[in-house]
């Protein structure tokens, strides 16, 4: 079965500092990867997905099938960054997904 | 802000009584989910559903039954044999094809077993 894991369930950094939130999936496939973010009084959204390559709202996501991870940084945290952050992991079956414990980031001003 | 919509937003209920939670999507989305929300275990897969008349068990189903009559529609029954049912319940739907897909989520509701 597939796992996603994400070790730090708090984050706490001061404004500007970089920020990295980190996920590992374990899948012997081709993953398909996400980050999924959800901000207070708000419904949980995709961020991005690794195989649009895309940076959105200044964070980055790099897929290392050596290491099976998918780490989401940012160079400089804004304190609108704080929410709960999910990685989540599909492949193996159409459109299921398996997310992680996730992380509650904090952007202190 | 349609979409994906969930009612009730609060929904109290007592020991012993079943429940059922609605989910709609106007996304023309084949593929429907619930999830469980849970502090410190993310959210956790119930059921699933790729096409009408058709779902699947998924981590946690165990107390739990849902249909899928409508495409629409993917309500969630927590039935009176689901020890701890007070949590936050998260729909969503996804369009179908090769690999996974964007998943769209409903708002939520928060059930709370008194």
């Amino acid at each position: 079965a597939q796992r996603v894991t994400q070790p730090e369930k708090l984050l706490s950094v001061f404004k500007g500092a970089p920020v990295e939130l980190k996920c590992n999936y374990s899948y012997s496939g081709s993953p398909e990867l996400f980050w999924y973010v959800q901000y207070s009084r708000q419904r949980l959204q995709l961020l991005l997905r690794h195989i649009s390559r895309e940076s959105i709202k200044g964070f980055t996501a790099d897929l290392n099938k050596g290491e099976t991870s998918f780490h989401l940084k940012k160079p400089f945290a804004q304190e609108e960054d704080s929410a709960m952050y999910y990685c989540a992991s599909g492949g193996t079956s159409y459109g299921k997904l398996t997310f992680g414990q996730g992380t509650i980031l904090t952007v202190h001003p | 802000d349609g979409g994906i919509t969930q009612s009730p937003k609060y929904l109290f209920r007592k020991e012993g009584q079943n429940v059922t939670l609605s989910c709609e999507q106007n996304l023309n989305h084949d593929a429907m989910y619930w999830y469980r929300q849970d502090p410190g275990q993310g959210l956790r897969l119930i059921y699933y559903s790729q096409i009408v008349n058709d779902f699947q068990k998924g981590d946690i189903a165990e107390g739990y039954s849902v249909s899928r009559e409508k495409k629409e529609s993917f309500p969630l029954t927590v039935t009176s044999a689901q020890k701890n049912p007070t949590a936050f319940y998260l729909c969503a739907s996804s369009s179908t094809g090769t690999g996974a897909n964007e998943q769209f989520f409903g708002p939520g509701t928060r059930l709370t077993v008194l």
